[in-house]
């Protein structure tokens, strides 16, 4: 599976945006980029997910570099509800169909 | 969530005893899937179905078997539970023709003493 690199923790502020970065150099033309986070006590939640396209959605935007080798997602406006940790997944849909998880990003929001 | 259970929710148990966890779904989604996630190794995949009766092992599988006889029930067993199997056990579900992530449980709290 290929593998993806994030930073281990982020802070924000409560109301501002928080752009958190993936690093995947080895993926592959049929990987998807998934994102999920798990809320304290709480199981995996899916976030958004997408392929070259940046994407958008009710929770957030994902932003793709245009060769693919990372990419960014974007929370507009950071809450409390929002802390969480952050995973960053390489997705080969038509494959095994398995999500591999790495350690992610804990993300703190500061009132 | 809605669409997942899983049960029990939390449980104590002694080492040597056999122990089943049950995944719930109402979704129809042909795909199932058990994780365990501990401290320092995060979430882990233990095995996973693509239909009934279709199982197959995922990279912790040692001391697990799965059985899943119906669609909406994926059952996860410990034959003789061990200290080291003590975890927070998720299971998830997810369809392949549709274009929506996993859908995650709320996760059994196992301890095995």
């Amino acid at each position: 599976d290929a593998k993806t690199t994030q930073p281990n923790s982020m802070e924000s502020n409560e109301e501002e945006p928080v752009h958190l970065p993936c690093n995947h150099s080895t993926i592959s033309g049929t990987d998807y980029i998934h994102w999920y986070r798990q809320l304290p006590s709480q199981g995996p939640e899916y976030v958004i997910h997408g392929l070259t396209s940046n994407v958008n959605n009710r929770m957030a935007s994902l932003a793709i570099a245009e060769d693919r080798k990372s990419s960014t997602l974007i929370l507009h406006r950071a809450t409390l509800r929002d802390a969480a940790v952050y995973y960053c997944i390489l997705f080969w849909k038509g494959g095994s169909e398995k999500l591999v998880f790495g350690k992610g990003t804990k993300l703190t929001v500061n009132p | 969530d809605a669409g997942i259970t899983q049960s029990p929710r939390h449980k104590v148990t002694e080492t040597g005893t056999p122990v089943t966890l049950r995944c719930h779904q109402t979704e129809n989604h042909r795909y199932m899937y058990w994780y365990r996630q501990d401290p320092g190794h995060g979430l882990r995949l233990i095995h996973y179905s693509y239909g009934v009766k279709d199982t197959d092992k995922g990279e912790v599988s040692d001391g697990y078997s799965v059985s899943r006889s119906k669609t909406e029930d994926f059952l996860l067993t410990l034959e003789s539970a061990t200290s080291s199997q003590t975890s927070v056990y998720f299971c998830a579900i997810t369809e392949p023709t549709g274009n929506y992530g996993y859908t995650f449980g709320s996760g059994t709290r196992l301890t095995v003493v």
